[in-house]
């Protein structure tokens, strides 16, 4: 149980393109879920927090224009990386709460070229 | 503010070596505190959790137990597998029975050899 996906795992962009990654709880429903970036052997980066019928909370230093994110049902919230360029290349993990912890999808790699 | 923080990596062990990965943390509240793992271009994986103090988490051979007087979590395993490598992270979540945010330590890269 409490599986987490995302779609699509790997992804290659031309700069100035967008992207839209999805993040779907497969077997229970998620009022909150959560964005992450994970650089090269570092640990992982809170982007923002998703919450389902509301606006994104975004942290600090974080483009809310340039990352969009949409949590329209319990199951499922989008992420769109707006205008990408080379330094937005890099690992998007979501994640979606239930029962006290965080469930963690398999991850998006994406590489702006 | 919160934080947790792991010992350096990479930890090189033989097969069937014990393993400590040391984890403590700072905290205002009374944390909820978790082990995941992350194999090789994948996501985080849920290795096990212990939501107050003395409780011991527990799975696949790993254990850590959650010691308030020492602010700690370290994460152990008594003979460790090939396939037991990979990076390791300590996480808390200061909000139990709430969707709040986890705070992560850097990740202890584990790498057992033959």
């Amino acid at each position: 149980g409490a599986v987490v996906s995302q779609h699509p795992s790997w992804v290659i962009c031309k700069s100035g393109t967008s992207v839209k990654i999805e993040c779907r709880s497969l077997d229970f429903q998620a009022t909150t879920m959560f964005w992450y970036r994970q650089f090269p052997k570092q640990s992982l980066m809170l982007m923002a927090t998703s919450n389902e019928g509301s606006k994104a909370t975004y942290e600090q230093g974080v483009e809310k224009d340039k990352f969009l994110i949409n949590h329209a049902s319990l199951t499922l919230s989008t992420l769109t990386v707006t205008s990408a360029h080379p330094e937005d290349s890099s690992f998007y993990i979501c994640s979606a709460h239930f029962t006290d912890t965080q469930y963690f999808g398999p991850g998006t790699r994406l590489t702006v070229l | 503010g919160d934080s947790v923080t792991q010992m350096e990596g990479p930890v090189t062990l033989s097969e069937e070596a014990f393993l400590t990965i040391n984890c403590t943390y700072t905290a205002t509240g009374y944390p909820s505190l978790f082990w995941y793992v992350q194999y090789p271009g994948e996501g985080l994986q849920l290795l096990l959790k212990a939501t107050k103090a003395d409780d011991k988490g527990s799975n696949k051979g790993f254990e850590a137990t959650y010691r308030k007087e020492t602010t700690s979590f370290h994460l152990e395993k008594g003979s460790v597998q090939v396939s037991d490598s990979a990076v390791y992270f300590c996480a808390l979540s200061d909000l139990a029975g709430t969707a709040s945010k986890l705070t992560f330590g850097t990740g202890t890269r584990l790498q057992v050899t033959l």
